[in-house]
């Protein structure tokens, strides 16, 4: 069984521009959230998906959206990008409803703005 | 939403020693998960709990969930080089439609010295 894949690995681009990153879960998973990860801030949760709709959404700006497609594939796009947006943005997804729930991870793309 | 915090940020073992990692809330939380990142990686789960005063072992990993459900702990004994990496506690959010959503602690970076 596939596990959570995310691409592109890494990227670089540069302030001002635009980026979308993409994850494709585990089959049958149709939960699938996304996550910022920075050695200042930790690990921060973005938003959540599920079945086409976003269930959650984390303190970030609207600068950081987000869909998810029929087949449960989900993108992030960050709009006009600034340094700090530099981060390991993480995709996760889950199969079962509920608490307890275990998040399989990808191995995540990592940003840098220059 | 349900925080944490987690205790200590950084451990340096000696191999072979054991360590302690907590994580504590000032509300009761509902579950708890943890999570491993090794360097370079991305985080992997470990374990849930979800019960009153709950222990779980995994080889050389005991975790165990306070009384009060306000605190959990990973204990490792006898540390390997393997153990090297972040430990994340994590806690899911128990809405009906926000489950999707884990909120991670700071983690503990652990570094072995042989």
């Amino acid at each position: 069984k596939a596990g959570v894949t995310q691409t592109p690995r890494y990227l670089i681009k540069t302030r001002g521009q635009q980026v979308t990153l993409s994850c494709s879960p585990i089959s049958g998973h149709r939960s699938v959230s996304w996550y910022q990860q920075t050695p200042g801030q930790g690990l921060q949760f973005l938003f959540e998906y599920f079945s086409e709709t976003q269930r959650n959404k984390g303190n970030f700006p609207g600068r950081f959206s987000g869909r998810q497609f029929s087949n449960s594939r989900s993108e992030m796009n960050v709009s006009t990008l600034e340094l700090g947006d530099s981060a390991l943005y993480l995709c996760a997804s889950s199969a079962q409803q509920g608490v307890g729930t275990e998040a399989f991870f990808g191995q995540g793309t990592r940003l840098t703005v220059v | 939403g349900q925080q944490v915090m987690q205790i200590p940020q950084y451990q340096h073992v000696q191999e072979g020693e054991d360590f302690t990692t907590y994580c504590n809330s000032s509300t009761t939380l509902s579950n708890i998960q943890w999570y491993k990142q090794r360097p370079g990686g991305h985080p992997v789960f470990l374990i849930q709990l979800v019960k009153s005063g709950e222990v779980k072992k995994q080889k050389r990993l005991t975790f165990q969930f306070g009384e009060a459900k306000k605190n959990s702990s990973l204990h490792i004994t006898a540390t390997q080089t393997t153990d090297v990496g972040t430990y994340f506690c994590a806690v899911r959010d128990d809405g009906a439609d926000s489950w999707g959503k884990l909120q991670f602690g700071a983690g503990t970076q652990v570094v072995v010295t042989p």
